[in-house]
């Protein structure tokens, strides 16, 4: 199975851009078996789904974000990333990467353990 | 988008016990779309269920899923005390877009 670890800051200033990384081991990100999301949850609140990418580069956003969002891969290093320009408190919350398999990405069958971030001057 | 509600919020029950959970979407989910996860504190989401009924590798079969529609249910035969956690239902509603319900607590009584 398909693990993974999201790494990158903690704090992040309002306005600034938030950045994170997911390392991907147990599989290749080039290796067309899943989509690579990225999933949100503020505390307290519900899931929200950020977006995702595919080995040959293909994305999908979630349209609330999509003005601010992007999302890319680092093959060399097995890695896909996430960038949220303009944040603000609102975007305070605990970050997941996550996998869905590639016939039926209908569902996500890996997560990664979460990173939280805080947006506070 | 398709919004899922949940319910009950909080959902009190002792070991042994069965445990049923719903889950009720805005407009009609075609069963293979409808998934469930379990999460327990200061953990990631695990999947318990896709396609409404089928369960995720590993997940014992006093686990059970049912629906079709607008109505899904979660149901736990016979509650374990690692069963006690929250429990979210997730969508795709096509347009590569995802959508999950707000939680339902399950906590020891």
């Amino acid at each position: 199975q398909v693990q993974l670890q999201e790494s990158g800051p903690g704090l992040v200033k309002p306005s600034q851009t938030l950045s994170l990384t997911c390392t991907v081991s147990g599989d290749s990100i080039s290796s067309e078996n899943f989509y690579w999301s990225w999933i949100r949850q503020p505390a307290g609140k519900r899931l929200e789904w950020i977006g995702r990418i595919y080995a040959n580069g293909n994305t999908n956003y979630n349209p609330s974000l999509e003005s601010r969002i992007s999302i890319s891969t680092d093959t060399s290093k097995n890695q896909f990333s996430l960038k949220l320009s303009s944040v603000t408190a609102v975007d305070t919350a605990l970050y997941y990467c996550a996998t869905s398999p590639k016939y039926y990405d209908w569902w996500f069958d890996s997560w990664g353990q979460g990173t939280l971030v805080t947006v506070s001057s | 988008e398709v919004v899922l509600t949940q319910s009950p919020g909080t959902l009190s029950l002792s070991p042994g016990e069965r445990a049923t959970l719903s889950c009720r979407a805005s407009r009609s989910v075609g069963s293979s779309y409808l998934a469930w996860y379990q999460q327990k504190p200061g953990q990631a989401p695990r999947l318990l269920m896709y396609g409404a009924s089928s369960r995720a590798t590993g997940i014992p079969d006093r686990f059970s899923g049912s629906g079709s529609g607008t109505d899904f249910t979660l149901t736990i035969s016979s509650l374990e005390p690692e069963d006690f956690a929250v429990y979210y239902c997730q969508q795709y509603g096509g347009s590569s877009m995802y959508t999950f319900g707000q939680g339902t607590k399950l906590e020891i009584k």
